[in-house]
This record gives structure tokens, C-alpha cells and sequence, in this order.
């Protein structure tokens, strides 16, 4: 089945310890996206990229890095940086960004502090 | 900048009641997009409708119904005979053009309980 898969379902992060979200795209899709949800709360931008090694920032970018380097994968990395990292981590994709197409989502990462 | 209000936080009915969700947005674009999503306790979000604001026709899905009004900037969906199946947050959106294609500005969300 086409889908997105995120990994993994729990995460949790030690002070100071850089990690990493994954997400795979199967719908051969050239956009992707990052959107952290906290309780209560809409979603919010964090990172996206129209297409293979080219990415933008987001409405929350600080303490966060992502790479594209293939089109189907789209690592989120959430620095140390990051203070207050935990969230509900939800990737996206959508077959290009300028037509705005509806974005597909994962299962989503829950990241939570140790 | 643009901004979607979700002016409830959280609606509770009946099974077979229907349901009104509130979305209210704001955007200086004459181009924009405007979604609806679900998204229920497992935590993925499923897409449920897409309109643009050329298009002020309201629209029925099943159970679903949309009331786009571009006057008041408004863009309503109501659930008709809710289930319990319906449970879960609903999340109105929108994206614009120029630097804003394809950047979904989410609302906060409302939440809806349907109890048997």
C-alpha cells in the first residue's frame, strides 16, 4: 500500500542528545514536510522541501535540521538546541507544493524528554 | 499573514445529533486553498476536503457538508447524524500563494466527543 511511515511510534531524548525522526514516502510525492503539534494546539510548520536537496524553513525551525537527499526520505533531527522538544512530530507529503494538493500523513512520532 | 480560527475547543453530542464546526480565516492572497482534517485518537491526520476561493459552492460528502462563505471569510462543515465513529479532532487549514503555496496554516483544532 502507498503511505508515508514514520519511525518510531515513542521516542525519548536525553538533555543534550541529538535525534532523529524518519519518515518514507511510498506515493512518489516531490514535497515533504515537518509539523510539531503540541496538546491543544493546531500544527505548525517546521521544515519542508519542494524537492531533492533543496529544503526551507518553516514557522519553527530553530533547533531542528532536516536533509533530503533521496525523494522518498525526509529525516528530521531534533538538535540539542531544541529546549523544549516534546511534541507530537507529524511528516507530510504532497505531489508538489505550488498546486497546493492535499498533504498526506504520517502516523506521526510522540518525542519526549527522559 | 494569514490565520484560521477554530473558535470551539470542544463540542459534545448525542449519537444521531448533527454538528457544526466553526472555521474562520483571514488572508490578504485572492488565491488560497482551504482544508478540512481529521484526526482521530490514533494521531494521523486524514484529509476530508479541499476547496479553492474560486469555488463558493458548498458541498456534500455522505454525512459531511461544507458552507464555504467568502463574505464573512468563513468555511463551516457539519456532521449530520454523528456517530461515535466520528470522534476526534478536526482541523481546519489554509494556504495561499506567492510565498505561502503549499504552507498549511493550521487552527487549533476542535474537538468532537460523540457519545451513544
Amino acid at each position: 500500500d502507498g503511505g508515508i511511515t514514520q519511525s518510531p511510534k515513542y521516542l525519548f531524548r536525553k538533555e543534550g542528545q541529538n535525534v532523529t525522526l524518519s519518515c518514507e514516502q511510498n506515493l512518489n510525492h516531490d514535497a515533504m514536510y515537518w509539523y510539531r503539534q503540541d496538546p491543544g494546539q493546531g500544527l505548525r510548520l517546521i521544515y519542508y522541501s519542494q524537492i531533492v536537496n533543496d529544503f526551507q524553513k518553516g514557522d519553527i525551525a530553530e533547533g531542528y535540521s532536516v536533509s533530503r537527499e533521496k525523494k522518498e526520505s525526509f529525516p528530521l533531527t531534533v538538535t540539542s538546541a531544541q529546549k523544549n522538544p516534546t511534541a507530537f512530530y507529524l511528516c507530510a507529503s504532497s505531489m508538489d507544493i505550488r498546486n497546493n494538493q492535499p498533504q498526506h500523513f504520517g502516523d506521526g512520532t510522540r518525542l519526549s524528554i527522559l | 499573514a494569514q490565520k484560521v480560527t477554530q473558535a470551539q475547543t470542544e463540542i459534545s453530542v448525542v449519537e444521531k445529533e448533527d454538528v457544526t464546526l466553526d472555521c474562520v480565516y483571514e488572508t490578504r492572497d485572492t488565491t488560497y486553498y482551504l482544508f478540512w482534517y481529521k484526526q482521530p485518537p490514533s494521531g494521523e491526520l486524514v484529509f476530508l476536503i479541499r476547496r479553492n476561493s474560486f469555488d463558493e459552492q458548498n458541498e456534500i460528502s455522505g454525512r459531511y457538508s461544507w458552507n464555504f462563505q467568502k463574505s464573512t471569510s468563513s468555511f463551516n462543515f457539519t456532521i449530520t447524524a454523528s456517530q461515535v465513529v466520528d470522534s476526534a479532532v478536526y482541523f481546519c487549514a489554509l494556504s495561499g500563494s506567492t510565498d505561502s503555496w503549499g504552507k498549511l496554516q493550521f487552527g487549533a483544532g476542535t474537538q468532537v466527543v460523540v457519545t451513544p
